[in-house]
């Protein structure tokens, strides 16, 4: 079983839609979770942390599951501008050595 | 503009060439990373510089050699490469080394051929 997975998409949504995305971790003891974006030909950019308690930023909502393992991301009224590749990120340690990256889901608004 | 530069932005090398690459981050962090981002794969940790000191080598064949001058700068050293070593190297930095932010530079894409 991979240490992160997620379905690779890619996902094609009208905009305006709402889109989730989940992501699942192997390993109980992970400590931190974080989705990164990446746009395509560029670097990843940290999007949001997730806590436990789950947390929202704007039109994006991220939360945690510890329980089943799992974290999502949730982007209501999705823009033209949200395309791109979602990373999970989860910390299987202590120290960003441990940072254990998701293959990515690619996510396309349609106009 | 980003603070992690890279050069250069694109190499294409026979596999007997000697090469580097380098990273620059403008944002006085302490740890810097070299990540291998190869197609339908997970980012992949090679090398943790954190204050100038190599913490982690994730078994990274030795023919990627890095080096960290200072906490500014950092290289990966490439020599008899492999075509299947073809990819993208991201340059990565973080203030402190837990804090789960990476600032990334735009990547160095390299081919062997």
């Amino acid at each position: 079983r991979k240490e992160v997975e997620q379905d690779p998409g890619p996902f094609n949504v009208p905009e305006g839609a709402t889109v989730a995305f989940n992501c699942t971790y192997s390993n109980s003891a992970s400590q931190s979770f974080f989705w990164y974006r990446q746009d395509c030909r560029k670097e990843p950019k940290l999007l949001m942390s997730v806590y436990s308690s789950g947390n929202e930023d704007g039109r994006f909502t991220a939360q945690l599951n510890r329980a089943s393992q799992y974290i999502s991301l949730l982007i209501r009224d999705s823009k033209l501008s949200d395309s791109a590749t979602y990373l999970c990120v989860v910390n299987v340690g202590f120290g960003n050595e441990k940072l254990t990256f998701g293959t990515g889901t690619r996510l396309t608004i349609i106009p | 503009e980003t603070g992690v530069t890279q050069t250069p932005r694109h190499l294409v090398m026979g596999m007997t060439n000697k090469k580097s690459l380098k990273c620059e981050q403008h944002l006085g962090h302490n740890a810097m990373y070299w990540y291998k981002q190869s197609a339908k794969k997970p980012l992949e940790l090679m090398f943790v510089y954190s204050l100038e000191e190599r913490v982690e080598n994730n078994s990274v064949p030795s023919r990627f050699s890095p080096e960290c001058p200072n906490s500014s700068h950092l290289f990966l050293h490439l020599h008899t490469l492999q075509p299947e070593d073809s990819a993208l190297y991201l340059c990565a930095s973080s203030q402190g080394s837990n804090t789960g932010e990476l600032f990334f530079g735009e990547g160095s894409r390299l081919t062997v051929l």
